[in-house]
């Protein structure tokens, strides 16, 4: 079992729809949660950083971390083809080693 | 502001050429440096990090290599590219400030084929 578990998609939706993307973890020790944007030939760029449980919002986005289930999700409010991109979620335990374990990375398509 | 840069943007290599990427980081000091590689629909792959100058892990053995001769640049090195060398290399930065954990700031990428 990967650490952490993201669906690749890709997820295809319609430009004002409501997108939610998730992922699974197995390990207890994570407490920071990220999320990424990567557009196509881009590297990753920062959505979102959120600190254990709880629910974070920024615009549009809204980050939701339930550590009771090992679950995140990251909802998009009026999605626009701009959103086009793929999503990874990220997270790192607290103290010890500082480096991110990433998802593979959800495809999410807006058409118009 | 801190900015991140990679060169070269798109790179074509035959196979048992050698390979350098620069990645260079402007507007911080004694960053964490980190290679990544992301092959087509597959995540992210570590290859190597660097908490300071001339210090640095390798976390997939690989015939790749990485050095830092100064503070806020990274290089990844090949002597001889394979086949399986192609991919997308991300360097990304990091700071651990207060204790919190690092967030990772990415290029732009080096998109490199080897034929």
């Amino acid at each position: 079992q990967k650490e952490v578990e993201q669906d690749p998609g890709p997820l295809s939706v319609p430009e004002g729809a409501i997108v939610s993307l998730n992922c699974t973890y197995s390990n207890s020790a994570f407490q920071y949660f990220m999320w990424y944007r990567q557009y196509s030939r881009k590297g990753p760029e920062l959505l979102m950083y959120t600190y254990s449980s709880g629910n974070k919002e920024d615009g549009r986005f809204t980050a939701q971390v339930d550590k009771s289930s090992k679950y995140i999700s990251l909802f998009i409010r009026d999605s626009q083809p701009s959103d086009s991109a793929t999503y990874l979620c990220a997270m790192t335990p607290s103290g010890g080693s500082y480096i991110p374990t990433f998802g593979r990375g959800t495809s999410l398509i807006v058409h118009p | 502001s801190q900015t991140i840069h990679q060169w070269p943007a798109t790179l074509v290599q035959p196979v048992g050429s050698p390979l350098s990427l620069e990645c260079t980081v402007e507007g911080t000091s004694n960053p964490n440096l980190y290679w990544y590689r992301q092959a087509a629909g597959r995540g992210l792959q570590l290859l190597f990090y660097s908490v300071g100058i001339g210090q640095i892990s390798s976390e997939v053995p690989q015939n790749l290599s990485a050095s830092r001769p100064q503070d806020r640049q990274f290089i990844l090195s090949s002597k001889k590219l394979l086949l399986s060398d192609s991919g997308f290399y991300l360097c990304a930065w990091s700071l651990v400030a207060g204790g919190l954990t690092d967030t990772q700031y990415f290029g732009p990428g080096t998109r490199l084929t080897v034929l």
